[in-house]
Protein backbone atom coordinates (compact mmCIF):
# COMPACT_ATOMS: atom_id res chain seq x y z
CA UNK A 1 0.00 0.00 0.00
CA UNK A 2 0.97 3.69 -0.52
CA UNK A 3 2.26 5.69 2.26
CA UNK A 4 3.27 9.41 2.69
CA UNK A 5 4.99 10.87 4.55
CA UNK A 6 6.51 14.71 5.99
CA UNK A 7 8.69 16.31 7.77
CA UNK A 8 8.92 18.13 10.29
CA UNK A 9 5.59 17.92 11.93
CA UNK A 10 5.43 21.16 13.24
CA UNK A 11 8.27 24.12 12.82
CA UNK A 12 8.57 27.31 13.98
CA UNK A 13 10.79 29.80 12.34
CA UNK A 14 11.68 33.87 12.43
CA UNK A 15 10.72 35.91 9.65
CA UNK A 16 13.87 35.99 7.48
CA UNK A 17 15.06 32.54 7.95
CA UNK A 18 14.75 29.83 5.18
CA UNK A 19 12.66 26.97 5.03
CA UNK A 20 12.95 22.99 3.68
CA UNK A 21 9.70 20.73 4.01
CA UNK A 22 10.18 17.44 2.74
CA UNK A 23 7.31 15.10 1.44
CA UNK A 24 8.50 11.40 0.45
CA UNK A 25 5.91 8.62 -0.99
CA UNK A 26 6.31 4.67 -0.60
CA UNK A 27 4.85 2.22 -2.41
CA UNK A 28 4.13 3.95 -5.93
CA UNK A 29 5.95 4.98 -8.74
CA UNK A 30 5.33 8.11 -10.74
CA UNK A 31 3.26 9.85 -8.65
CA UNK A 32 1.71 13.15 -9.00
CA UNK A 33 2.76 15.98 -6.38
CA UNK A 34 1.33 18.62 -4.82
CA UNK A 35 1.86 21.35 -2.30
CA UNK A 36 -0.93 23.28 -0.72
CA UNK A 37 -1.43 25.63 2.02
CA UNK A 38 -4.14 25.52 4.68
CA UNK A 39 -4.07 28.90 6.34
CA UNK A 40 -6.12 29.69 9.39
CA UNK A 41 -9.68 30.27 8.26
CA UNK A 42 -9.13 29.68 4.65
CA UNK A 43 -9.43 27.15 2.17
CA UNK A 44 -6.92 24.75 0.56
CA UNK A 45 -4.41 26.32 -1.52
CA UNK A 46 -2.46 24.31 -4.34
CA UNK A 47 0.83 26.57 -4.07
CA UNK A 48 2.83 23.50 -6.70
CA UNK A 49 2.31 20.58 -8.50
CA UNK A 50 4.68 17.87 -10.16
CA UNK A 51 4.09 15.28 -12.63
CA UNK A 52 7.79 14.26 -12.83
CA UNK A 53 10.95 14.49 -11.88
CA UNK A 54 12.58 18.15 -12.26
CA UNK A 55 8.93 19.15 -13.55
CA UNK A 56 7.24 21.86 -11.15
CA UNK A 57 4.16 23.91 -11.70
CA UNK A 58 3.54 27.31 -9.71
CA UNK A 59 0.10 27.74 -9.17
CA UNK A 60 0.84 31.15 -6.61
CA UNK A 61 3.76 33.51 -7.55
CA UNK A 62 5.18 34.29 -3.58
CA UNK A 63 8.49 33.55 -2.27
CA UNK A 64 8.41 29.82 -1.70
CA UNK A 65 9.76 27.34 -4.30
CA UNK A 66 9.43 23.43 -4.82
CA UNK A 67 11.59 20.75 -6.62
CA UNK A 68 11.46 17.48 -7.20
CA UNK A 69 14.80 15.72 -6.99
CA UNK A 70 13.61 11.89 -6.60
CA UNK A 71 10.76 10.17 -8.68
CA UNK A 72 8.84 9.90 -5.10
CA UNK A 73 10.18 12.95 -2.89
CA UNK A 74 8.75 16.54 -3.27
CA UNK A 75 10.74 19.53 -1.47
CA UNK A 76 8.96 23.08 -0.45
CA UNK A 77 11.62 25.71 0.07
CA UNK A 78 11.78 29.11 0.85
CA UNK A 79 15.09 31.94 1.34
CA UNK A 80 13.39 33.75 3.68
CA UNK A 81 9.96 33.51 5.42
CA UNK A 82 7.25 36.19 5.90
CA UNK A 83 5.12 36.22 8.42
CA UNK A 84 2.50 35.44 6.07
CA UNK A 85 3.92 32.26 5.32
CA UNK A 86 2.70 30.42 8.51
CA UNK A 87 0.07 27.96 8.12
CA UNK A 88 -0.58 23.91 7.59
CA UNK A 89 1.51 22.52 4.60
CA UNK A 90 0.18 19.55 2.99
CA UNK A 91 1.79 17.43 0.02
CA UNK A 92 -0.30 15.19 -1.71
CA UNK A 93 -0.21 12.34 -4.42
CA UNK A 94 -2.37 11.35 -7.13
CA UNK A 95 -1.94 8.32 -9.71
CA UNK A 96 -0.21 9.18 -12.71
CA UNK A 97 -2.54 9.31 -15.67
CA UNK A 98 -5.82 8.62 -13.23
CA UNK A 99 -8.00 10.97 -15.32
CA UNK A 100 -10.45 11.42 -11.98
CA UNK A 101 -7.29 12.65 -10.12
CA UNK A 102 -7.98 11.26 -6.96
CA UNK A 103 -5.35 12.73 -4.16
CA UNK A 104 -4.23 11.79 -1.20
CA UNK A 105 -2.91 13.62 1.78
CA UNK A 106 0.14 13.64 4.14
CA UNK A 107 0.56 14.04 7.65
CA UNK A 108 0.96 18.03 7.19
CA UNK A 109 3.74 20.65 9.03
CA UNK A 110 2.25 23.29 10.89
CA UNK A 111 4.75 25.78 10.41
CA UNK A 112 4.45 29.41 12.31
CA UNK A 113 6.82 32.33 11.51
CA UNK A 114 7.39 34.73 14.08
CA UNK B 1 -12.77 32.02 -11.69
CA UNK B 2 -13.69 28.15 -11.03
CA UNK B 3 -15.19 28.56 -7.17
CA UNK B 4 -16.28 25.45 -5.11
CA UNK B 5 -18.79 26.88 -2.19
CA UNK B 6 -19.94 25.14 1.14
CA UNK B 7 -21.77 26.47 3.84
CA UNK B 8 -18.92 27.21 6.72
CA UNK B 9 -21.32 26.01 9.17
CA UNK B 10 -21.47 24.70 12.37
CA UNK B 11 -24.11 22.32 11.02
CA UNK B 12 -25.14 20.47 14.45
CA UNK B 13 -27.03 17.36 14.71
CA UNK B 14 -27.94 14.74 16.82
CA UNK B 15 -26.69 11.20 17.20
CA UNK B 16 -27.76 8.81 15.27
CA UNK B 17 -29.62 11.36 12.56
CA UNK B 18 -29.06 11.78 9.10
CA UNK B 19 -26.08 14.81 8.21
CA UNK B 20 -26.47 16.39 5.00
CA UNK B 21 -23.82 18.40 3.79
CA UNK B 22 -23.52 20.89 0.73
CA UNK B 23 -21.58 21.92 -1.64
CA UNK B 24 -22.04 23.74 -5.21
CA UNK B 25 -19.43 24.63 -8.03
CA UNK B 26 -18.96 27.03 -10.53
CA UNK B 27 -17.26 25.64 -13.46
CA UNK B 28 -19.65 22.93 -16.01
CA UNK B 29 -16.39 21.07 -17.02
CA UNK B 30 -15.94 19.81 -13.72
CA UNK B 31 -15.52 16.03 -14.14
CA UNK B 32 -15.03 14.40 -10.90
CA UNK B 33 -15.96 15.66 -7.06
CA UNK B 34 -14.56 14.27 -3.76
CA UNK B 35 -15.44 14.61 -0.09
CA UNK B 36 -12.57 14.66 2.77
CA UNK B 37 -12.95 14.48 6.08
CA UNK B 38 -10.51 17.05 8.59
CA UNK B 39 -10.56 16.39 12.19
CA UNK B 40 -9.28 19.21 14.27
CA UNK B 41 -5.45 19.85 13.72
CA UNK B 42 -4.94 16.76 11.10
CA UNK B 43 -4.66 16.22 7.67
CA UNK B 44 -7.57 15.82 4.80
CA UNK B 45 -8.74 11.82 4.55
CA UNK B 46 -10.77 11.07 1.14
CA UNK B 47 -13.52 9.47 2.30
CA UNK B 48 -15.50 9.78 -0.97
CA UNK B 49 -15.88 10.66 -4.68
CA UNK B 50 -18.40 10.34 -7.27
CA UNK B 51 -18.44 11.35 -11.45
CA UNK B 52 -21.61 10.38 -12.92
CA UNK B 53 -24.78 11.68 -11.86
CA UNK B 54 -27.14 10.20 -9.50
CA UNK B 55 -26.31 8.36 -5.79
CA UNK B 56 -22.72 6.45 -4.82
CA UNK B 57 -23.26 4.69 -1.16
CA UNK B 58 -20.11 3.10 0.97
CA UNK B 59 -21.34 2.32 4.07
CA UNK B 60 -23.07 4.56 6.15
CA UNK B 61 -21.83 7.70 3.70
CA UNK B 62 -23.77 8.63 0.13
CA UNK B 63 -22.76 10.82 -2.13
CA UNK B 64 -25.22 12.94 -4.41
CA UNK B 65 -24.02 14.67 -7.63
CA UNK B 66 -26.30 16.38 -10.31
CA UNK B 67 -24.17 18.21 -12.70
CA UNK B 68 -27.67 20.20 -14.22
CA UNK B 69 -27.65 21.85 -11.20
CA UNK B 70 -23.80 22.11 -9.90
CA UNK B 71 -24.44 20.37 -7.10
CA UNK B 72 -22.71 17.61 -4.97
CA UNK B 73 -24.09 16.62 -1.57
CA UNK B 74 -22.84 13.96 1.22
CA UNK B 75 -25.58 12.55 3.40
CA UNK B 76 -24.16 10.86 6.30
CA UNK B 77 -26.27 8.07 8.22
CA UNK B 78 -26.72 7.30 11.88
CA UNK B 79 -24.33 10.24 12.84
CA UNK B 80 -21.99 9.90 15.59
CA UNK B 81 -20.13 11.95 17.78
CA UNK B 82 -16.62 10.37 15.59
CA UNK B 83 -18.08 12.25 12.74
CA UNK B 84 -17.77 15.72 14.11
CA UNK B 85 -14.56 17.17 11.99
CA UNK B 86 -15.04 19.36 9.10
CA UNK B 87 -15.77 18.19 5.66
CA UNK B 88 -13.81 19.65 2.43
CA UNK B 89 -15.69 19.48 -0.43
CA UNK B 90 -13.10 19.41 -3.73
CA UNK B 91 -13.89 19.37 -7.61
CA UNK B 92 -11.48 18.63 -10.45
CA UNK B 93 -11.85 20.06 -14.01
CA UNK B 94 -11.22 17.51 -16.68
CA UNK B 95 -7.49 17.97 -18.43
CA UNK B 96 -6.36 20.98 -15.38
CA UNK B 97 -3.75 18.34 -14.76
CA UNK B 98 -4.55 17.82 -11.05
CA UNK B 99 -6.20 21.08 -9.92
CA UNK B 100 -8.41 20.21 -7.49
CA UNK B 101 -10.14 23.28 -6.42
CA UNK B 102 -11.32 23.08 -2.91
CA UNK B 103 -14.60 24.41 -0.60
CA UNK B 104 -13.57 26.14 2.84
CA UNK B 105 -15.44 23.16 4.51
CA UNK B 106 -18.49 22.73 6.89
CA UNK B 107 -17.93 22.01 10.05
CA UNK B 108 -20.20 18.75 11.04
CA UNK B 109 -20.43 18.85 15.06
CA UNK B 110 -22.50 15.31 16.12
CA UNK B 111 -24.31 16.07 19.84
CA UNK B 112 -24.00 12.66 21.98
Amino acid sequence: SQTIHQWPATLVQPVGSPLSLECTVEGTSNPNLYWYRQAAGRGLQLLFYSVGIGQISSEVPQNLSASRPQDRQFILSSKKLLLSDSGFYLCAWSVSGDSYNEQFFGPGTRLTVL
Amino acid sequence: QKEVEQNSGPLSVPEGAIASLNCTYSDRGSQSFFWYRQYSGKSPELIMFIYSNGDKEDGRFTAQLNKASQYVSLLIRDSQPSDSATYLCAVNVWGSQGNLIFGKGTKLSVKP
